[in-house]
């Protein structure tokens, strides 16, 4: 069955950039029934909600994170990343790849997230 | 805080029903998008437990109920078990072009 799988740095310094990629195994990322999308966790807070992309490269992001978040696509290795820029301690969280299907606004299948952590 | 609300925790004994609300806006729920539920068990990643409002994806125990109601939506849990413990959370989309989460709701058997 499909799996997603996060990886990335768990530490990064203030003010720099934040990357992580999701790599989808056991299906097509190119399949046109999905949006691949990033979800996040703050400690002793509620999900938030950070974007998705779809395979042709249309992205959406949230409005508030907008302006330092990009998502991107790489269909030949299966994956998709996420970059967030000028992080702070705010930044703080479990960082999760989902899959969005196309005939509803809802997330049917997650990676099993990766803390990162904003400290110098 | 999170733009659709939800009581920080609930609790029941076993056999109990229980209930947990979510309450959004005109933006979201009231303007006639879907509510979405998860549940997240201890150590465990967000699961899917209801899509579109009432829709249990398959193996999702019919003691499971989900309905929606102008601003608001809710999920129920009849014949509670110890197995239910968990975090729930409700989501939907808003008119400022994003996906919104409630807040989280523990709910906790006694």
């Amino acid at each position: 069955q499909v799996q997603l799988q996060e990886s990335g740095p768990g530490l990064v310094k203030p003010s720099q950039t934040l990357s992580l990629t999701c790599t989808v195994s056991g299906g097509s990322i190119s399949s046109g029934n999905y949006y691949w999308s990033w979800i996040r966790h703050h400690p002793g807070k509620g999900l938030e909600w950070i974007g998705y992309i779809y395979h042709s490269g249309s992205t959406y992001y949230n409005p508030s994170l907008k302006s330092r978040v990009t998502i991107s696509v790489d269909t030949s290795k299966s994956q998709f990343s996420l970059k967030l820029t000028f992080v702070t301690a705010a930044d703080t969280a479990v960082y999760y790849c989902a899959r969005r299907a196309t005939t509803g606004w809802y997330f049917d299948l997650w990676g099993r997230g990766t803390l990162v952590t904003v400290s110098s | 805080q999170s733009v659709l609300t939800q009581p920080p925790s609930v609790s029941g004994a076993p056999g109990d029903r229980v209930t947990i609300s979510c309450t959004g806006s005109s933006s979201n729920i009231g303007a006639g998008y879907d509510v979405h539920w998860y549940q997240q068990l201890p150590g465990t990643v967000p699961k899917l437990l209801f899509y579109a409002n009432s829709n249990r994806p398959s193996g999702v125990p019919d003691r499971f109920s989900g309905s929606k109601s102008g601003t608001s939506a809710s999920l129920a849990i009849t014949g509670l078990q110890a197995e239910d413990e968990a975090d729930y959370y409700c989501q939907s989309y808003d008119n400022s072009l994003s996906v919104v989460f409630g807040g989280g709701t523990k709910l906790t058997v006694l």
